[in-house]
This record gives C-alpha cells, structure tokens and sequence, in this order.
C-alpha cells in the first residue's frame, strides 16, 4: 500500500486532455515538493516534472503539474498516442525519511 | 553527458545476497552536489525507492529494506553498488540505478536513470 494515492488506470482520446492526481498526506506532499515521472513500455522511467510544476528538459509544454495541500496532479493536454504510459509521482517523506512512490497510473489513448 | 548502468548476476538463489554494481560515464560521481539512488520495480508492480548514497558515503536507506540493504560508493571507479541479503521471490524485479537531481539531496528527483537490470530469485 503506497504512501501516495493514485488512479489505477486513466484514457482519453487524441487532443483531449486528461489529469492524473497523486493524493498525499501531511509527511510528505504536504511538506515536500512533487515529482512526475513517465514509463514507456519496457523503458526505464523518465523525469517529467520536479519541483511541482517546473518541466524537464525537452518535455513538451503540453505537460504540467500542480500541487495544493497534499496532492498534486499531472495533466496531459493534446494528448498524443505516444502518451501511453505508466505515471508516477514522488516526493519525500519526512516520517519515512526516504522516496515514496505512487503505486502509478496506466494512461491509454483511446 | 551523464549515463548509468546496471550490472550483476540475473540470478540469485533465495536466502543468497544480490550484488549490483551502477557504472557512471560521462560524468565524476565524486561531484559534490549529486545523490545516487537505487530503485526496483516487480514484474507488473509499481516503483520501489531502495535508498540512496552520497559520494562520502552517506546513505538514506528505505525503513522497509534496512535491515538486508547495504549501499556502498567507489569514487576511484566511478560506480556505487547495493547489497540486498537473505533475498526470497519477492525481490524478483527490475532494478533501477538513478541520480539525484542536482543540489536537492536524496530528496530530490532522479533526473537520469539506468536501463535496469533484471534479478530473478529462484533455485
């Protein structure tokens, strides 16, 4: 059972956009900044968004993130069948004193 | 630019110790303002932070592993290694080797990550 809470699974349709929330508590996103990561099929993950809402390198401005309170969310806006993938967000726990994960979200493109 | 990889046995043998060893390229793991991290991921599960080491040799290490996880650092070699001990099936997965995001501890994001490579406990 994961410190962050995250749909299982989402889908939308080309051009549509879609949002993923990453639902926390008051040791970690309450507290801490948020991470957003990508997992393609069969690829390691890839960073997408730190600190909240700043983007990696060369991700397209059609992902951003967002955080209030304890939770956060990615959105995903003209949304592309290369989006397919599994997301996850992170962040610190201070009563853990280490990374939590969320269990991930499976977009699909419908 | 900076490139890690994942080397070790793709087979353990339950109650055995996996070894892995992270190669970093391209880049000084001495560099003061980077943390190096390992992760794991089941078949079909989601990510599992492992813990996370400084080039002086300060670790952070997941409350749940701490007792069969140890992480170890050689600057010389430019490479970081993870013990995991008294492994069952459950630690079947893929492990990730990562780092830190410049200037943010173990706290931060892992902004470069390895391909992974596959451990399978099993006799």
């Amino acid at each position: 059972q994961s410190m962050l809470t995250q749909p299982p699974s989402s889908s939308g349709t080309p051009g549509q956009r879609v949002t993923i929330s990453c639902s926390g508590g008051s040791s970690n996103i309450g507290i801490n900044t948020v991470s957003w990561y990508q997992q393609l099929p069969g690829a390691a993950p890839k960073l997408l968004i730190y600190r909240n809402d700043q983007r990696s390198s060369g991700v397209p401005d059609r992902f951003s993130g967002s955080k209030s309170g304890t939770s956060a969310s990615l959105a995903i806006s003209g949304l592309q069948p290369e989006d397919e993938a599994d997301y996850y967000c992170a962040t610190w726990d201070d009563s853990l004193n280490g990374q939590v994960f969320g269990g991930g979200t499976k977009l699909t493109v419908l | 630019q900076v490139q890690l990889q994942e080397s070790g046995p793709g087979l353990v043998k339950p109650s055995q110790t996996l070894s892995l060893t992270c190669t970093v390229s391209g880049g000084s793991i001495r560099l003061t303002n980077y943390h190096w991290g390992w992760i794991r991921q089941p078949p079909g599960k989601g990510l599992e932070w492992i813990g996370s080491i400084y080039y002086s040799g300060s670790t952070y290490i997941n409350p749940s592993l701490k007792s069969r996880v140890s992480i170890s650092i050689d600057t010389s070699n430019n490479e970081f290694s993870l013990r995991l001990s008294s492994v069952t099936a459950a630690d079947t997965a893929v492990y990730y080797c990562a780092r830190h995001r410049s200037w943010t501890g173990a706290r931060g994001g892992l902004d470069v990550w390895g391909q992974g490579t596959t451990a399978i406990v099993s006799s």
